[in-house]
């Protein structure tokens, strides 16, 4: 199986901060990475897929990068919804594996 | 608009069964895979089954901590998924949740969960 490694685990920021939120895979899966955002006790919600690519809704405010083996998330400007739980995902093969998660708190 | 509803969740004592359903709509639902994905309690997300979609010959996968164990199925004339869940043990309590693959690298609608207890 294909394990995700996300870094930090866990990320104290204020309103307005640039955020950056990483995902490695154990090994190379292309660009077939995607990225939710789940709040508590809600259903986790798409933001990006194929690595670099704004689901339809989302805040331009998110961006994806990187393929391989190594990606990347950012906020540009953190706003006081985006404080929630982030998880990459990998689709380049099945199983399909998330991340453990990445937790954004305010400072 | 699409749309997924799962129901089935319940408490269960550890070796029982359960069955979940998800009923969809707004969409053909036989040009998607269809997923379960789990979320234990504080815990972080699994998937652990997938139904290909009609192209694909509907073949199903499992996550190896579930194989042999659950069953997952789909009745497109009823646009309805579901999963099948034997010798159920403590460690598969979690909320379970339907999942549409949009086709494109991704899950672009989930349902709003079931919860699984099992317990004795």
């Amino acid at each position: 199986d294909i394990q995700l490694t996300q870094s930090p685990s866990f990320l104290s920021a204020s309103v307005g901060d640039r955020v950056t939120i990483t995902c490695r895979a154990s090994q190379g899966i292309s660009s077939y990475l995607a990225w939710y955002q789940q709040k508590p006790g809600k259903v986790p919600k798409l933001l990006i897929y194929v690595a670099s690519t704004l689901q339809s809704g989302v805040p331009s405010r998110f961006s994806g990068s990187g393929s391989g083996t190594e990606f990347t998330l950012t906020i540009s400007s953190l706003q006081p919804e985006d404080f929630a739980t982030y998880y990459c995902q990998q689709l380049n093969s099945y199983p399909v594996t998330f991340g453990g998660g990445t937790k954004v708190e305010i400072k | 608009e699409v749309q997924l509803v799962e129901s089935g969740g319940g408490l269960v004592q550890p070796g029982g069964s359960l069955r979940l359903s998800c009923a969809v709509s707004g969409f053909t639902f036989s040009d998607h895979h269809m997923d379960w994905v789990r979320q234990a309690p504080g815990k972080g997300l699994e998937c652990v089954a997938r139904s290909k979609n009609r192209g694909s010959s509907y073949t199903a996968e499992y996550a190896a901590s579930v194989e042999g164990r659950f069953t997952i199925s789909r009745d497109d004339s009823k646009n309805s998924l579901y999963l099948q869940m034997n010798s159920l043990k403590t460690e598969d309590t979690a909320v379970y949740y339907c999942a549409r693959d949009s086709m494109k690298y991704s899950f672009d609608y989930w349902g709003q969960g079931a919860l699984v207890t099992v317990s004795s």
